[in-house]
């Protein structure tokens, strides 16, 4: 198993422009997450997944938007990058709601917004 | 702002000796405290949690002890390794959530 993969690894940004941050895990896992780190500091949740289907916002969910259309993928999209938004982006993923406390961490996507 | 919080930003241990991090949390609520590991580059790994009707869970070769009278959780790394070098996360769920609020890390570096 490949478990959370991310992609892309690395990315530069104007501000303004847009993309989409990919996240696949083939753990066959209900629950799915975005986090983003900043430099020496902890993870903020961004947006979550509890499901195919469903989303929800985490603690600074703005200027973000992301989609579960597949159990196995979790988007997550920048409509108009800010430099604000410069930051290491994790996906994670655990089983269900009576495991969530193991999750599972992509090795990350380090963004950059000029 | 954040309930979890961590009391040290940094560690430094010689190598063999035990390493104890801590975390203090303000919300008397949480279910779960949690324990992880994220090394250099790489994204954060699950070492251990706790419920918070116990006072002490073993691992294999660390423990968690979490004191709710002062609010207060601990991890313990015994015989503490080069592969130990890492930031280390306290963090908290509640079982009504499906998600977890991770503290902001100390980071420990180990003495050959």
């Amino acid at each position: 198993n490949a478990g959370v993969t991310q992609t892309p690894k690395f990315r530069v940004l104007k501000t303004g422009q847009s993309m989409t941050l990919l996240c696949a895990q083939d753990m066959n896992h209900e629950y799915m997450y975005w986090y983003r780190q900043d430099p020496g500091m902890g993870l903020r949740l961004i947006h979550y997944s509890v499901g195919e289907g469903t989303t929800a916002k985490g603690e600074v969910p703005d200027g973000y938007n992301v989609s579960r259309l597949k159990k196995q993928n979790f988007l997550l999209g920048l409509e108009s990058a800010a430099p604000s938004q410069t930051s290491v982006y994790f996906c994670a993923s655990s089983p269900s709601q009576s495991s969530y406390n193991e999750q599972f961490f992509g090795p990350g996507t380090r963004l950059t917004v000029l | 702002g954040e309930s979890v919080g961590l009391h040290l930003p940094t560690l430094s241990v010689q190598e063999g000796d035990n390493s104890i991090i801590n975390c203090a949390y303000s919300n008397s609520a949480s279910d779960y405290f949690i324990w992880y590991k994220q090394e250099s580059g790489k994204g954060p790994q699950f070492i251990i949690d706790i419920r918070s009707n116990m006072d002490k869970r073993q691992g294999q070769r660390v423990t968690v002890l979490l004191n709710k009278t002062v609010k207060h959780l601990s991890l313990q790394i015994a015989a503490t390794q080069p592969g130990d070098s890492a930031v280390y996360f306290c963090a908290e769920t509640y079982s009504s959530a499906s998600k977890i609020i991770f503290g902001s890390g100390t980071r420990l570096s180990i003495r050959p």
